[in-house]
């Protein structure tokens, strides 16, 4: 088990906004760690879509969005596209043990 | 721009060792402004962290494969590699090199992966 929790799936009919949660604790984002998310495209390599928090990388689409508060960070997509149908991860720092960064179990978005 | 490529052979058979090369190409690995690292991916399952290389050389490893692993660097190739030895069935993965932020430590650069198959 990841120390940050995703649901395993979320859905949403296109044109509908969906939101997708990053639940860690105080040795990760309670700790002042950042949050970033990635989208994996089926068959494809991971791809960063938010970083620290809320910042999207040249070329994603100001439909993806990103916050933190406390000890859970959450992604949000409006005007749910079929292209979006893919896989969601948080990413952080943790603390605990050995230190290191972590990813959370993923996220399977469906376009209905 | 910057891409990462990985490279190694896609079967290895049970106890013997997985060697895996990541070439950067238009950019430098002594770029101090990221580390280098290895990720895995089983079939069907979430992202697992192996490991890191800073621009000096320093490394660090996930506990869990840490005893098994060790990641280098080859300046003159612009590469990093990896090393598992005595691997088992649950080594079976998509290996993907990737690009760090040293300053915000998000993944900003991913290759494209190669899949690894333990089997006799």
């Amino acid at each position: 088990q990841s120390v940050l929790t995703q649901p395993p799936s979320v859905s949403g009919a296109p044109g509908q906004k969906v939101t997708i949660s990053c639940t860690g604790s105080s040795t990760n984002f309670g700790a002042g760690y950042d949050a970033h998310w990635y989208q994996q495209l089926p068959g494809t390599a991971p791809k960063l879509l938010i970083h620290d928090n809320t910042n999207r990388p040249s070329g994603v689409p100001d439909r993806f969005s990103g916050s933190k508060s406390g000890s859970s960070a959450s992604l949000a997509i409006t005007g749910l596209q079929a292209e979006d149908e893919a896989v969601y991860y948080c990413q952080s720092y943790d603390s605990s043990q050995s230190g290191d960064w972590v990813f959370g179990g993923g996220t399977r978005l469906t376009v209905l | 721009q910057v891409q990462l490529q990985e490279s190694g052979p896609g079967l290895v058979k049970p106890s013997e060792t997985l060697s895996l090369t990541c070439t950067v190409s238009g950019g430098s690995i002594n770029n101090g402004a990221y580390y280098w690292s290895w990720i895995r991916q089983p079939a069907g399952k979430g992202l697992e962290l192996i490991g890191r290389i800073d621009y000096s050389g320093n490394t660090k490893y996930n506990p869990s494969l840490k005893s098994r692993v060790t990641i280098s660097r080859d300046s003159s190739k612009n590469q990093f590699s990896l090393t598992l030895t005595s691997v088992t069935a649950a080594d079976t993965a998509v290996y993907y090199c990737a690009r760090v932020d040293v300053s915000f430590w998000f993944f900003d650069l991913w290759g494209r992966g190669t899949l690894v198959t333990v089997s006799s």
